[in-house]
């Protein structure tokens, strides 16, 4: 199986600042990788798709990009309500794999 | 905004069984692969077991294969996964999450709230 990994695994930011999440695999995934937001106690919410292709409804200070083994997810600028943890995903084969999240929290 | 509902989780002896199941009144499962996905408690999300639209084509992680079994009830648009010889690293919240895009390369575009299996003695 492909592993993904993220990192950091915790971060603390602060409202209206620039955050970069990275995540890496074990092999090329191509464009197939997506992220997810999770707030405690829900389930994963799509944000992106391949890569860089923002999910209808997401707010457009999310981006990603990447592609073949290194992605990042960005937040242009965080708010209240992007306190959460991330999650990427790769969907190259029948196998996909998540990487371990990264915890978004406020400083 | 699609909605899946999960059912039929609970605390089952190690050994024991249970089967999950996963509903939608609001679009035909039959139409898109359909996916469990499973997060241990404060771990990170797994994928477990995937059936195509079709039903043709099935897919177990290999910590499951064996043990687990996904089908679907198409004239009740509901997906079911079948645990059996359940183990005390099963317990997880279980989702039920919608493929997008040609298999194999699926995303999960929505999922239900979860439902949590625990296996202890």
């Amino acid at each position: 199986d492909i592993q993904m990994s993220q990192s950091p695994s915790s971060l603390s930011a602060s409202v209206g600042d620039r955050v970069t999440i990275t995540c890496r695999a074990s092999q090329s995934v191509g464009a197939w990788l997506a992220w997810y937001q999770q707030k405690p106690g829900k389930a994963p919410n799509l944000l992106i798709y391949k890569a860089s292709s923002l999910q209808s409804g997401v707010p457009s200070r999310f981006s990603g990009s990447g592609s073949g083994t290194e992605f990042t997810l960005t937040i242009s600028s965080l708010q209240p309500d992007d306190f959460a943890t991330y999650h990427c995903q790769q969907y190259n084969s029948y196998s996909p794999t998540f990487g371990q999240g990264t915890k978004v929290e406020i400083k | 905004q699609e909605q899946l509902v999960e059912s039929g989780g609970g605390v089952v002896q190690p050994g024991g069984s249970l089967r999950l199941s996963c509903a939608t009144s609001r679009f035909t499962i039959s139409k898109f692969g359909m996916n469990w996905v499973r997060q241990a408690p404060g771990k990170g999300l797994e994928w477990v077991a995937f059936i195509e639209y079709d039903g043709r084509k099935i897919q177990y992680a290999d910590s499951v294969k064996g043990r687990f079994t996904v089908s679907r009830d198409t004239s009740k648009n509901i997906v079911y996964v079948q645990m059996n010889s359940l183990r005390p690293d099963d317990t997880a919240v279980y989702y039920c999450a919608r493929g997008r895009g040609d298999p194999p390369q699926q995303f999960f575009d929505y999922w239900g709230q979860g439902t949590l299996v625990t296996v202890s003695s």
